[in-house]
């Protein structure tokens, strides 16, 4: 079955730390690739996104993910976080579902705590 | 409004009662999804709407669970006789096309 692999859940950081948050999947075929973002008392919000093409995406607030497919990873990365980055970060993979949409299978998220 | 909403936001009822969630999805949007994330998992998909075509229900976790989209519009989701594992946070979320999904709020559900 196809899942998707959160290996952090809590991360903890000093301001202007750099982020790396760790997602695979095992799937075989095709993938778009996600990350989410939940930021505290807020619902989900589309960070960035992987369809096709450079394998490294940007997405908003600085936000940028790699997807190796040789590895079957899309980590997320930021330089330099910020308190605000205070959220809740989910990595989801979508498929195709039968009749047409989509659905996105889900990591368990990673929780991640800025310290100033 | 402009995002996908949920109604209500908190749902505190009895094990054994049944209880409706509500969601209304972006106008335009002819997709609508279900999920429900519990403390400590994922986001788990449990079913899936698309215009006028039969609902895709492959994550619905047992028969207590149903989901109506009248109208292709308003969606509920119904649990009925309320276990207290099915506390959770309900989300919906809508597309349109290959776009990305929108996602509500969420109903907080806890089941006594």
């Amino acid at each position: 079955a196809q899942s998707v692999s959160q290996h952090n859940h809590h991360v903890i950081l000093s301001e202007a730390a750099s982020l790396e948050l760790g997602c695979n999947y095992s799937y075989g075929g095709t993938v778009n690739l996600f990350w989410y973002v939940q930021y505290p008392g807020q619902h989900l919000q589309l960070l960035l996104k992987y369809f096709s093409g450079d394998p490294l995406v940007k997405g908003i607030k600085g936000f940028e993910a790699e997807f190796i497919k040789s590895k079957f990873s899309f980590n997320l990365r930021k330089p330099s976080v910020q308190w605000s980055d205070t959220a809740e970060y989910f990595c989801a993979v979508m498929r195709g579902l039968t009749g047409g949409g989509n659905k996105l299978t889900f990591g368990t998220g990673t929780q991640l705590k800025v310290e100033l | 409004g402009a995002g996908v909403s949920q109604s209500p936001s908190n749902k505190v009822t009895e094990k054994g009662k049944d209880v409706e969630l509500r969601c209304d999805p972006i106008s335009g949007h002819t997709a609508l999804y279900w999920y429900r994330q519990s403390l400590g998992q994922g986001l788990e998909f449990l079913i899936y709407f698309q215009g006028n075509s039969a609902p895709d229900k492959s994550g619905l976790p047992s028969d207590r669970f149903s989901a109506e989209r009248t109208g292709g519009s308003v969606s509920t989701l119904t649990i009925q006789r309320t276990q207290q594992e099915d506390s959770a946070v309900y989300l919906c979320a809508s597309s349109f096309g290959d776009q990305p999904q929108h996602f509500g709020d969420g109903t907080r559900l806890s089941i006594l």
